[in-house]
Protein backbone atom coordinates (compact mmCIF):
# COMPACT_ATOMS: atom_id res chain seq x y z
CA UNK A 1 0.00 0.00 0.00
CA UNK A 2 1.68 3.68 -0.63
CA UNK A 3 1.68 5.62 1.83
CA UNK A 4 1.39 9.00 1.14
CA UNK A 5 2.53 12.24 3.76
CA UNK A 6 1.69 15.64 3.43
CA UNK A 7 3.09 18.30 4.36
CA UNK A 8 3.25 21.05 6.35
CA UNK A 9 0.27 19.87 8.50
CA UNK A 10 -0.49 23.61 8.94
CA UNK A 11 0.41 26.39 6.20
CA UNK A 12 -0.80 29.91 7.65
CA UNK A 13 -0.74 32.96 4.78
CA UNK A 14 -2.40 35.76 4.04
CA UNK A 15 -4.76 36.72 0.54
CA UNK A 16 -2.87 37.34 -2.39
CA UNK A 17 0.43 35.06 -0.75
CA UNK A 18 1.65 31.68 -3.00
CA UNK A 19 0.82 28.51 -1.43
CA UNK A 20 3.02 24.85 -1.84
CA UNK A 21 1.71 22.34 -0.16
CA UNK A 22 4.00 18.87 -0.53
CA UNK A 23 2.64 15.11 -1.20
CA UNK A 24 5.65 12.65 -0.66
CA UNK A 25 4.35 8.99 -1.42
CA UNK A 26 6.41 5.23 0.57
CA UNK A 27 6.34 4.45 -3.69
CA UNK A 28 6.51 5.36 -6.77
CA UNK A 29 2.56 6.17 -7.97
CA UNK A 30 1.58 4.85 -11.13
CA UNK A 31 1.48 6.78 -13.98
CA UNK A 32 1.76 9.63 -11.62
CA UNK A 33 -1.99 8.67 -10.70
CA UNK A 34 -2.15 11.66 -8.32
CA UNK A 35 -5.00 13.73 -7.34
CA UNK A 36 -5.51 16.96 -5.19
CA UNK A 37 -8.91 17.45 -2.99
CA UNK A 38 -10.03 20.83 -1.38
CA UNK A 39 -12.06 20.30 1.67
CA UNK A 40 -14.08 22.71 3.40
CA UNK A 41 -16.31 22.22 6.71
CA UNK A 42 -19.32 20.07 6.61
CA UNK A 43 -18.54 19.64 3.12
CA UNK A 44 -17.67 16.65 0.46
CA UNK A 45 -14.25 17.11 -0.68
CA UNK A 46 -13.76 18.69 -3.99
CA UNK A 47 -11.26 17.48 -6.81
CA UNK A 48 -9.03 20.25 -8.00
CA UNK A 49 -6.09 18.09 -9.94
CA UNK A 50 -5.97 14.74 -11.05
CA UNK A 51 -3.09 12.99 -13.08
CA UNK A 52 -0.78 15.48 -11.26
CA UNK A 53 -1.27 18.21 -13.13
CA UNK A 54 -4.60 18.11 -14.51
CA UNK A 55 -6.97 20.91 -13.38
CA UNK A 56 -10.50 19.20 -13.01
CA UNK A 57 -13.59 20.99 -14.94
CA UNK A 58 -14.05 24.55 -13.18
CA UNK A 59 -11.21 24.96 -11.32
CA UNK A 60 -9.44 28.24 -11.53
CA UNK A 61 -5.99 28.64 -13.03
CA UNK A 62 -4.26 30.03 -9.61
CA UNK A 63 -4.69 25.99 -8.60
CA UNK A 64 -1.43 24.03 -10.34
CA UNK A 65 -0.25 20.71 -9.80
CA UNK A 66 3.72 19.28 -10.59
CA UNK A 67 5.36 16.68 -9.93
CA UNK A 68 6.25 12.63 -10.56
CA UNK A 69 7.49 9.77 -8.88
CA UNK A 70 7.15 10.10 -5.25
CA UNK A 71 7.23 13.94 -5.09
CA UNK A 72 3.98 16.28 -5.77
CA UNK A 73 3.10 19.57 -5.07
CA UNK A 74 0.07 21.48 -5.92
CA UNK A 75 0.91 25.06 -5.97
CA UNK A 76 -2.31 28.20 -5.56
CA UNK A 77 -0.46 31.46 -7.17
CA UNK A 78 -2.37 33.80 -5.12
CA UNK A 79 -4.88 33.02 -2.69
CA UNK A 80 -8.39 34.41 -2.75
CA UNK A 81 -10.18 34.45 0.55
CA UNK A 82 -12.18 31.05 -0.57
CA UNK A 83 -9.33 29.10 -0.81
CA UNK A 84 -8.60 28.42 3.13
CA UNK A 85 -9.92 25.01 3.32
CA UNK A 86 -7.93 21.39 4.06
CA UNK A 87 -6.48 19.98 1.51
CA UNK A 88 -5.99 16.53 0.65
CA UNK A 89 -3.43 14.28 -1.78
CA UNK A 90 -4.85 10.87 -3.06
CA UNK A 91 -3.27 7.74 -5.24
CA UNK A 92 -5.93 7.34 -7.36
CA UNK A 93 -4.60 4.19 -9.23
CA UNK A 94 -5.10 0.89 -8.29
CA UNK A 95 -7.12 0.21 -4.56
CA UNK A 96 -6.24 0.95 -2.03
CA UNK A 97 -6.47 4.61 -3.32
CA UNK A 98 -4.90 6.05 0.24
CA UNK A 99 -5.16 9.27 1.28
CA UNK A 100 -2.59 12.38 2.54
CA UNK A 101 -3.40 13.15 5.95
CA UNK A 102 -4.64 16.78 4.74
CA UNK A 103 -2.98 20.16 5.09
CA UNK A 104 -5.40 23.01 6.26
CA UNK A 105 -4.50 25.83 4.90
CA UNK A 106 -5.17 29.25 7.73
CA UNK A 107 -5.84 33.00 7.32
CA UNK A 108 -2.22 34.43 8.59
CA UNK B 1 -27.27 14.77 -13.76
CA UNK B 2 -25.20 12.06 -11.65
CA UNK B 3 -26.05 11.61 -8.16
CA UNK B 4 -25.13 9.42 -4.93
CA UNK B 5 -28.07 9.55 -2.61
CA UNK B 6 -27.18 7.73 0.89
CA UNK B 7 -29.15 6.53 3.63
CA UNK B 8 -29.78 9.10 6.67
CA UNK B 9 -27.73 9.15 9.67
CA UNK B 10 -27.55 6.21 12.42
CA UNK B 11 -26.54 6.01 16.12
CA UNK B 12 -25.39 2.35 17.15
CA UNK B 13 -24.51 1.34 20.46
CA UNK B 14 -20.59 -0.30 20.50
CA UNK B 15 -20.79 -3.86 19.09
CA UNK B 16 -23.41 -3.34 16.60
CA UNK B 17 -23.36 -3.49 12.67
CA UNK B 18 -24.95 -0.72 10.31
CA UNK B 19 -25.46 -0.63 6.84
CA UNK B 20 -25.47 2.53 5.25
CA UNK B 21 -26.75 2.56 1.41
CA UNK B 22 -25.57 4.88 -1.86
CA UNK B 23 -28.53 5.05 -4.67
CA UNK B 24 -26.76 6.03 -7.61
CA UNK B 25 -28.56 7.69 -10.84
CA UNK B 26 -27.66 9.52 -13.87
CA UNK B 27 -25.23 7.50 -15.15
CA UNK B 28 -24.78 3.31 -16.52
CA UNK B 29 -24.57 2.01 -12.70
CA UNK B 30 -22.45 -1.03 -14.12
CA UNK B 31 -19.51 1.38 -15.50
CA UNK B 32 -18.33 2.75 -12.56
CA UNK B 33 -16.35 1.53 -9.53
CA UNK B 34 -17.67 2.78 -6.29
CA UNK B 35 -15.27 3.45 -3.51
CA UNK B 36 -16.53 3.78 0.33
CA UNK B 37 -14.21 6.86 2.55
CA UNK B 38 -14.81 7.57 6.00
CA UNK B 39 -14.09 11.01 8.09
CA UNK B 40 -13.77 11.01 11.99
CA UNK B 41 -14.70 14.34 13.41
CA UNK B 42 -11.62 16.62 12.62
CA UNK B 43 -9.96 14.05 11.25
CA UNK B 44 -8.86 13.03 7.41
CA UNK B 45 -9.73 10.81 5.28
CA UNK B 46 -9.63 7.10 5.18
CA UNK B 47 -10.48 4.90 2.17
CA UNK B 48 -11.86 1.70 3.20
CA UNK B 49 -13.37 0.10 -0.21
CA UNK B 50 -14.46 -0.34 -3.46
CA UNK B 51 -16.83 -2.25 -5.15
CA UNK B 52 -17.02 -3.23 -8.84
CA UNK B 53 -20.92 -2.93 -9.33
CA UNK B 54 -21.21 -5.37 -13.03
CA UNK B 55 -19.26 -8.31 -11.65
CA UNK B 56 -19.69 -7.32 -7.61
CA UNK B 57 -15.93 -8.25 -6.49
CA UNK B 58 -14.55 -6.13 -3.81
CA UNK B 59 -11.23 -4.71 -2.32
CA UNK B 60 -11.08 -3.27 1.44
CA UNK B 61 -8.01 -1.64 3.09
CA UNK B 62 -6.26 -4.10 5.35
CA UNK B 63 -7.25 -2.40 8.50
CA UNK B 64 -11.17 -2.61 8.08
CA UNK B 65 -10.63 -6.89 6.69
CA UNK B 66 -13.53 -9.13 8.22
CA UNK B 67 -15.41 -6.17 9.40
CA UNK B 68 -16.48 -4.98 6.02
CA UNK B 69 -18.94 -5.69 3.62
CA UNK B 70 -19.71 -3.67 0.73
CA UNK B 71 -22.69 -5.13 -1.56
CA UNK B 72 -24.78 -3.90 -4.97
CA UNK B 73 -27.99 -4.57 -6.00
CA UNK B 74 -28.12 -3.82 -9.42
CA UNK B 75 -31.83 -3.86 -10.13
CA UNK B 76 -31.92 -0.58 -8.05
CA UNK B 77 -28.45 0.65 -8.56
CA UNK B 78 -27.72 0.80 -4.96
CA UNK B 79 -24.29 0.17 -3.26
CA UNK B 80 -24.17 -0.69 0.51
CA UNK B 81 -21.67 -0.86 2.73
CA UNK B 82 -21.67 -2.86 6.06
CA UNK B 83 -19.77 -2.22 9.10
CA UNK B 84 -19.73 -4.39 12.13
CA UNK B 85 -18.45 -5.10 16.04
CA UNK B 86 -18.89 -0.89 15.91
CA UNK B 87 -16.32 0.62 18.41
CA UNK B 88 -16.42 4.68 19.36
CA UNK B 89 -13.49 4.97 17.38
CA UNK B 90 -16.13 4.17 13.93
CA UNK B 91 -17.89 7.04 14.43
CA UNK B 92 -17.17 9.30 11.84
CA UNK B 93 -19.26 10.28 8.26
CA UNK B 94 -18.72 8.11 5.82
CA UNK B 95 -19.23 8.80 2.23
CA UNK B 96 -19.50 6.90 -1.08
CA UNK B 97 -17.79 8.32 -4.03
CA UNK B 98 -17.38 8.04 -7.57
CA UNK B 99 -13.20 8.30 -7.81
CA UNK B 100 -12.58 8.10 -11.26
CA UNK B 101 -11.19 11.30 -12.45
CA UNK B 102 -11.88 13.65 -13.94
CA UNK B 103 -15.49 12.87 -12.96
CA UNK B 104 -15.79 12.31 -9.76
CA UNK B 105 -18.72 12.62 -7.69
CA UNK B 106 -19.32 12.26 -3.79
CA UNK B 107 -22.12 11.39 -2.21
CA UNK B 108 -23.75 13.14 0.78
CA UNK B 109 -22.12 11.75 3.59
CA UNK B 110 -23.87 9.74 6.37
CA UNK B 111 -22.71 10.20 9.79
CA UNK B 112 -22.80 7.45 11.86
CA UNK B 113 -22.31 7.92 15.54
CA UNK B 114 -21.34 4.96 17.75
CA UNK B 115 -22.44 5.30 22.00
CA UNK B 116 -23.50 3.44 24.38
Amino acid sequence: EIVLTQSPGTLSLSPGERATLSCRATQSVTNNYLAWYQQKPGQAPRLLIYGASNRATGIPDRFSGSGSGTDFTLTISRLEPEDFAVYFCQHHGNSPCTFGQGTKLEIK
Amino acid sequence: QVQLVQSGAEVKKPGASVKVSCKASGYTFTSYHIHWVRQAPGQGLEWMGIINPSGGSTSHAQKFQGRVTVTRDTSTSTVYMELSSLTSEDTAVYYCARLLPPNVYWGQGTLVTVSS
